[in-house]
């Protein structure tokens, strides 16, 4: 498998419930971020999270961080259906300055 | 709240031709890079620029790509001979420093025919 990777592949929930998105790595890293994006746009940065940081909130966002799992987990509370898009962890590895992302994942969000 | 622009949003060439897409990263960053990503597919590295020279590059980007930054504030990717595989949404970025947010322009989406 690759760096960072994603699960689900795809999540559909409904408005207003919680959505959980983990991501997980080979090597050891300086930072992680998550990004969104909708269907064929640009890539919004969402939350970057250091490798001595555990967790990290913004706004209805939750980010959490386990070097000793090579883990990351992204927590979207009270999804609303503008949530709808792809996500995507990206990391760069210790001796390197270059972002890798996973594959993604799709939430969907019904109203 | 300043951003990478990229131009244009949408480029059609045929095959053999050669493209330039064009990046103004944000003003004070120094760390540049591009990206591309295949339609459906995951977000790929090409190469990552700094101190007016090339840090690292993928597998992907070879003989037929360069990067140039020709002024103090436009950053270019230029593909050579273009084929139908390089048909793909290509993604500037830049970051004021190593521990700092990457931040993504909106993309120019290229079309070879």
């Amino acid at each position: 498998s690759q760096q960072g990777e994603e699960d689900p592949q795809a999540l559909s929930i409904q408005e207003g419930e919680n959505a959980t998105m983990n991501c997980s790595y080979k090597t050891s890293i300086n930072n992680l971020q998550w990004y969104r994006q909708n269907s064929g746009r640009g890539l919004v940065h969402l939350i970057l999270i250091r490798s001595n940081e555990r967790e990290k909130h913004s706004g209805r966002l939750r980010v959490t961080l386990d070097t000793s799992k090579k883990s990351s987990s992204l927590l979207i509370t009270a999804s609303r259906a503008a949530d709808t898009a792809s996500y995507f962890c990206a990391t760069d590895a210790k001796g390197t300055y270059k972002y890798i992302f996973g594959t993604g994942t799709r939430l969907k969000v019904l109203a | 709240e300043p951003e990478v622009t990229q131009t244009p949003s949408h480029q059609v060439t045929q095959m053999g031709q050669e493209v330039i897409l064009r990046c103004v990263p944000i003003s004070n960053h120094l760390y540049f890079y591009w990206y591309r990503q295949i339609l459906g597919q995951k977000v790929e590295f090409l190469v990552s620029f700094y101190n007016n020279e090339i840090s690292e590059k993928s597998e992907i980007f070879d003989d037929q790509f360069s990067v140039e930054r020709p002024d103090g504030s436009n950053f270019t990717l230029k593909i050579r001979s273009t084929k139908l595989e390089d048909s793909a949404m290509y993604f500037c970025a830049s970051r004021e420093g190593v521990s700092a947010e990457a931040f993504f322009g909106q993309g120019t989406r290229l079309t070879v025919v």
